[in-house]
């Protein structure tokens, strides 16, 4: 089973639309969040840090699920701007390391 | 501050030939990492060194790959000899690690493109 696994997608969505991601992971003794974004070709940058009661920056809304294990992207009034790919990365308690799943691609269009 | 640097972006050789990735972290950082990233293993983590020192290389693919931090602000990650399979975009990342924090924000550097043919 795959530390952190996210659907690799691609979303294809217009723009203005909601879109979600899920992203799920194995380790229980995992203890930070995080969204990264990726541009084509380009490096990872952090989106935003994910928190347990849930957190919001602009038009992005992170929510952690520890009971469940999972981790949710919510992008509202999407932008062509936001094409890209979404990194769900972990942090183990005791580790200074993170694990980083595939990605998860989306695409919005005009 | 310019971010982290790598040398060079991109670089094609042929197979048996050795090839130096080269990582300049930000000044102040204190952890290094190296990753590498294809289409279908997504980001692995090779090696991780804090303070200079390497503290985690199990994902070191094999003897193949070696990796330096002579001081805080340089680190080298050598393939010898490359092998096809080896083709990949690596990236280096620094961080401020502080003891007991919960937060461990990686900076990225641009990359090196590696192709082995």
């Amino acid at each position: 089973r795959k530390e952190v696994e996210q659907d690799p997608g691609p979303f294809n969505v217009p723009e203005g639309a909601t879109v979600a991601f899920n992203c799920t992971y194995s380790n229980s003794a995992s203890q930070s969040f995080f969204w990264y974004r990726q541009d084509c070709r380009k490096e990872p940058k952090l989106l935003m840090s994910v928190y347990s009661s849930g957190n919001e920056d602009g038009r992005f809304t992170a929510q952690l699920n520890r009971a469940s294990q999972y981790i949710s992207l919510l992008i509202r009034d999407s932008k062509l701007s936001d094409s890209a790919t979404y990194l769900c990365v972990v942090k183990v308690a005791g580790y200074s390391t993170l694990t980083f799943g595939k990605g998860t691609m989306l695409l919005v269009s005009p | 501050d310019a971010g982290v640097i790598q040398s060079p972006r991109h670089e094609v050789t042929e197979m048996g030939q050795e090839v130096t990735l080269r990582c300049k972290p930000i000044s102040g950082h204190n952890s290094l990492f190296w990753y590498r990233q294809t289409m279908m293993r997504g980001l692995e983590l090779l090696i991780y060194f804090n303070n200079n020192v390497p503290i985690d290389d199990s994902g070191m693919p094999e003897d193949r790959f070696s990796a330096k931090m002579p001081n805080a602000s340089f680190s080298t990650l050598k393939i010898q000899p490359s092998e096809p399979r080896d083709s990949a975009v690596y990236f280096c990342a620094s961080s401020l690690t502080r003891a007991n924090s919960r937060a461990n924000v990686l900076t990225f550097g641009a990359g090196s493109r590696l192709t082995v043919l």
